[in-house]
């Protein structure tokens, strides 16, 4: 069945870019309908939704982090990628990456990887 | 932005007890809302879509209703795999998805 998983490092310093990767297995990111996202969760608090994407290349941000993020597509590799520049202490969270299932009546995040604890800090 | 509350903020409960989570959108949202559970130190994991649409898989015990502004998760018989903090989550503004703040269960 479909998983995602996220990668990239545990530990950023203030001022930097935060970089992950998910990784699809189990069935293609191409496919029709289905949108890409992350959300993310700081530690003891609610989950907020950073963006998603289309294999195509469109994307949609959270307007309070679009000035930062930016969503990327490796359709090749079955991936896509996140990142966030000038972190702060704030960005502090577990980000997850999710399969956003996408139609006319509905959309909802279906599939997640577990989530990755990313920490800010010098 | 679409604001979403949930009420209560946590709640105990017993095994069997029939568990009643209520969600509130700030304006109408037609009945793109979506509820979901989350266990500490995993990532959540989809319950309901489209506010009374079972995903696959998920028990029926699980039920949502509601439309426009209201709306109701309900166990209808709480287990103890259950005990879990689950959010409600509005898809009506494709710009801005958003999450309430969550509704904590835990054991009476």
């Amino acid at each position: 069945q479909l998983q995602l998983q996220e990668s990239g490092p545990g530990l950023v310093k203030p001022s930097e870019t935060l970089s992950l990767t998910c990784t699809v297995s189990g069935g293609s990111i191409s496919r029709n309908n289905y949108y890409w996202g992350w959300i993310r969760q700081p530690p003891g608090k609610g989950l907020e939704w950073i963006g998603s994407m289309y294999y195509s290349g469109s994307t949609y941000y959270n307007p309070s982090l679009k000035s930062r993020v930016i969503i990327s597509v490796d359709t090749s590799k079955n991936q896509f990628s996140l990142k966030l520049s000038s972190v702060t202490a704030a960005d502090t969270a577990v980000y997850y990456c999710a399969r956003h299932a996408w139609s006319s009546a509905s959309n909802e995040f279906d599939i997640w990887g577990q989530g990755t604890m990313v920490t800010v800090s010098s | 932005d679409i604001q979403m509350t949930q009420s209560p903020s946590s709640l105990s409960a017993s095994v069997g007890d029939r568990v009643t989570i209520t969600c509130r959108a700030s304006q109408s949202i037609s009945s793109y809302l979506n509820w979901y559970q989350q266990k500490p130190g995993k990532a959540p994991k989809l319950l309901i879509y489209a506010a009374s649409s079972l995903q696959s898989g998920v028990p029926s015990r699980f039920s949502g209703s509601g439309s426009g502004t209201d709306f109701t998760l309900t166990i209808s018989s709480l287990q103890p795999e259950d005990f879990a903090t689950y959010y409600c989550q509005q898809s009506y503004h494709t710009l801005l998805f958003t999450f309430g703040p969550g509704t904590k269960v835990d054991i009476k």
